[in-house]
């Protein structure tokens, strides 16, 4: 079954405006939330990750938000641009194995 | 720093052939893992090797196979190759055997007909 459940499956955005995805789990023993960036003909792009020892971590307009109570966590695209048009993974995995992803979120920016 | 390089990148065999992908990791990278990515499933795991030893696996049948040599380098094996099999295969490296932290190379794109 699927693991990681993202959503939703796709987003249309205007360029300035803010991109949430959105994903959740279940298995407690997760410890480690990528999140990556494809663009077509490409492999996945890590594009940052976090521990649930932090609630939140932010890398340029690239934000992860984690609920460890609710077993959810989020990425927000702030300022969106019509270069961030691409899929996007979460991803999961507990210590030593491998990464569970979610099913992709298309985003599409809006000029 | 040269990043996960895979070949060939396109690749189109008959139903019933094998076929061998390619993955070299990053430098000094010693871990190599595989996925499928189709449409339908999503991105899978397939297996991960270490020390040339495979350390994970996932849940594909006994036809997906691999091996990595003593310079970390990785192929994979696919075996009496069934229609459903099409989909881009991706390798991803990371620096030791169960570090989450994994880069992954652009795919080669199996199409099965």
């Amino acid at each position: 079954q699927q693991q990681v459940k993202q959503s939703p499956q796709s987003l249309i955005v205007q360029k300035g405006g803010i991109s949430i995805i959105n994903c959740a789990y279940e298995n407690t023993a997760f410890d480690y939330f990528p999140w990556y960036q494809q663009f077509p003909g490409k492999g996945p792009a890590l594009l940052i990750a976090i521990r649930p020892d932090v609630s939140e971590k932010k890398e340029g307009r690239f934000t992860i938000s984690f609920n460890k109570s609710a077993k959810q966590f989020s990425l927000h695209i702030m300022d969106s641009q019509p270069g961030d048009s691409a899929t996007y993974f979460c991803a999961a995995s507990p210590p030593g194995y491998a990464l569970n992803f979610g099913k992709g979120t298309s985003l599409l920016v809006t000029p | 720093k040269a990043g996960v390089t895979q070949t060939p990148r396109y690749l189109i065999k008959t139903r019933g052939q094998q076929v061998t992908l390619s993955c070299s990791p990053i430098s000094g990278h010693r871990s190599v893992s595989w996925y499928q990515q189709t449409p339908g499933q999503g991105l899978q795991f397939l297996f991960e090797y270490f020390s040339e030893t495979q350390r994970n696996k996932g849940n594909f049948p006994g036809r997906f196979s691999g091996r990595q040599f003593s310079n970390s380098r990785s192929e994979m094996n696919v075996s009496t190759l069934e229609l459903g099999d099409s989909a881009l295969y991706l390798c991803a490296s990371s620096l030791v055997l169960g570090d989450s932290e994994q880069y992954f190379g652009p795919g080669t794109r199996l199409t099965v007909t």
